[in-house]
């Protein structure tokens, strides 16, 4: 089974507003990344989150971590049309990452 | 240059063929892998191959079969397929096996279309 389930599957917001997508996943972790899939295209690796770490940020994303409820967050501040893709929440199998189903985020102009 | 390469980016083909697809990595990495995405976006992990052996077969069917002739290149054959082999096939790549802080590198894909 999955190990991570993101929450929404679908998420459409106006271009300029905040998008959050969460993840959630079973078992301990190690660490926690983010990957955003345009369609289409392969995954990009976006951020990694370690599980000593609570938050962590790079340009408009924000992660965080709670690992008492398995639960990550990633907040995209300022949206833009052009962060319109899947984003998928992956965490550190044995000898490889486990994916989630992913959020499908839309941004409207 | 493109990291991973895949080919092709598109096959359709017929129930019961055999097809092969290919992937290079010029990241100098060791670890490949072979990942399937369904039509509802799950991923998941096929194969991998650390160094041309391979470390991680997840209950794949015999009908796929990976090949890693060196470290740069990890190709996938597949016999006999099935209408339930339709997918996007990702090849990926990393420095070692598991987890790294600059994640995974993937292909851009193939979809593999059975009909």
């Amino acid at each position: 089974s999955q190990q991570g389930e993101e929450d929404p599957q679908a998420l459409s917001i106006q271009e300029g507003e905040n998008a959050t997508m969460n993840c959630s996943y079973k078992t301990s972790i190690n660490n926690l990344q983010w990957y955003r899939q345009n369609s289409g295209r392969g995954l990009v690796h976006l951020i990694l989150i370690r599980s000593n770490e609570r938050e962590k940020h790079s340009g408009r994303l924000r992660v965080t971590l709670d690992t008492s409820k398995k639960s990550s967050s990633l907040l995209i501040t300022a949206s833009r049309a052009a962060d319109t893709a899947s984003y998928f929440c992956a965490t550190d199998g044995v000898q490889k990452l486990v994916f989630g189903q992913g959020t499908r985020l839309t941004i409207n102009p | 240059d493109t990291a991973v390469s895949q080919t092709p980016k598109y096959l359709v083909t017929q129930m019961g063929n055999d097809k092969s697809i290919k992937c290079e990595q010029n990241l100098g990495h060791d670890t490949m892998y072979w990942y399937k995405q369904d039509s509802k976006k799950f991923l998941k992990i096929m194969f991998s191959y650390n160094n041309k052996e391979l470390i991680i077969n997840e209950t794949v069917p015999n009908r796929f079969s990976p090949k890693s002739p060196d470290k740069a290149h990890l190709n996938l054959h597949i016999n006999s397929l099935e209408l339930g082999d339709s997918a996007v096939y990702f090849c990926a790549s990393s420095p070692i096996p598991g987890v790294l802080a600059g994640g995974y590198t993937f292909g851009s894909g193939t979809r593999l279309t059975v009909v």
